[in-house]
């Protein structure tokens, strides 16, 4: 059963950098597209982007300039950072795995981790 | 960006009712369209893929419908674990993006 496990700071102050690992066991970084999502307290989803396990990216451009996705394979890894944060960052950041050749869906998600942007 | 628009935004209904929540793209998306299931403090669960595809281990009581720019997820009985926001998603296209949700609660 593959699972997905979110890490990082849960403060990051404004003007500063948000920082996420997402560690994926139960199965290979291997041929899937590795998302991150996040989800505004009492809000909707919002797509920030993904990593391919070849290291290709793809991102929201209404992000697109202050985000950067990796992938780690020997660590089974990918992660996320974002740059110049600010109290509109504030969400749940989901890691999760796009299976977009066999389903088309995300089918694995973590649990979700609270970042608060506040000084 | 393809804009996924659902409706109801909320319902009530009792257990046992039939319940349909509808979404619309803003252009055609062939039937790449997903369905998630979002209990509170937990993350989206996928239930329906490719419009009309149930998810493995899914009940069978949910089931999806439509193509090209109208989308329909079905509840046939609504059961209490049941209650919960329900939010499509395109997978047509990058950005991939999500309907607002309908929040499902008892009546």
């Amino acid at each position: 059963q593959v699972q997905l496990q979110e890490s990082g700071p849960g403060l990051v102050k404004p003007s500063e950098t948000l920082s996420l690992i997402c560690t994926v066991s139960g199965g290979s970084i291997g041929e899937y597209y590795w998302s991150w999502i996040r989800q505004p307290p009492g809000k909707g989803l919002e797509w920030i982007g993904y990593v391919y396990y070849t290291e290709s990216t793809n991102y929201n451009p209404s992000l697109k300039s202050r985000v950067t996705a990796s992938v780690d394979t020997p660590k089974n890894q990918f992660s996320l950072k974002m740059t110049s944060v600010t109290a509109a960052d504030t969400a749940v950041y989901y890691c999760a795995r796009w299976n977009r050749r066999a389903v088309g869906g995300i089918d694995y998600w973590g649990q979700g981790t609270l970042v608060t942007v506040s000084s | 960006d393809i804009q996924m628009t659902q409706s109801p935004s909320s319902l009530s209904a009792s257990v046992g009712d039939r319940v349909t929540i509808t979404c619309r793209a803003s252009r055609t998306i062939s039937t790449y369209v997903n369905w998630y299931q979002q209990k509170p403090g937990k993350a989206p669960k996928l239930l329906i893929y490719a419009a009309s595809s149930l998810q493995s281990g899914v009940s069978s009581r949910f089931g999806g419908s439509g193509s090209g720019t109208e989308f329909t997820l079905t509840i046939s009985s609504l059961q209490p674990e049941d209650f919960a926001i329900y939010y499509c998603q395109q997978s047509y296209s990058t950005p991939l993006t999500f309907g607002g949700g309908t929040k499902v609660e008892i009546k």
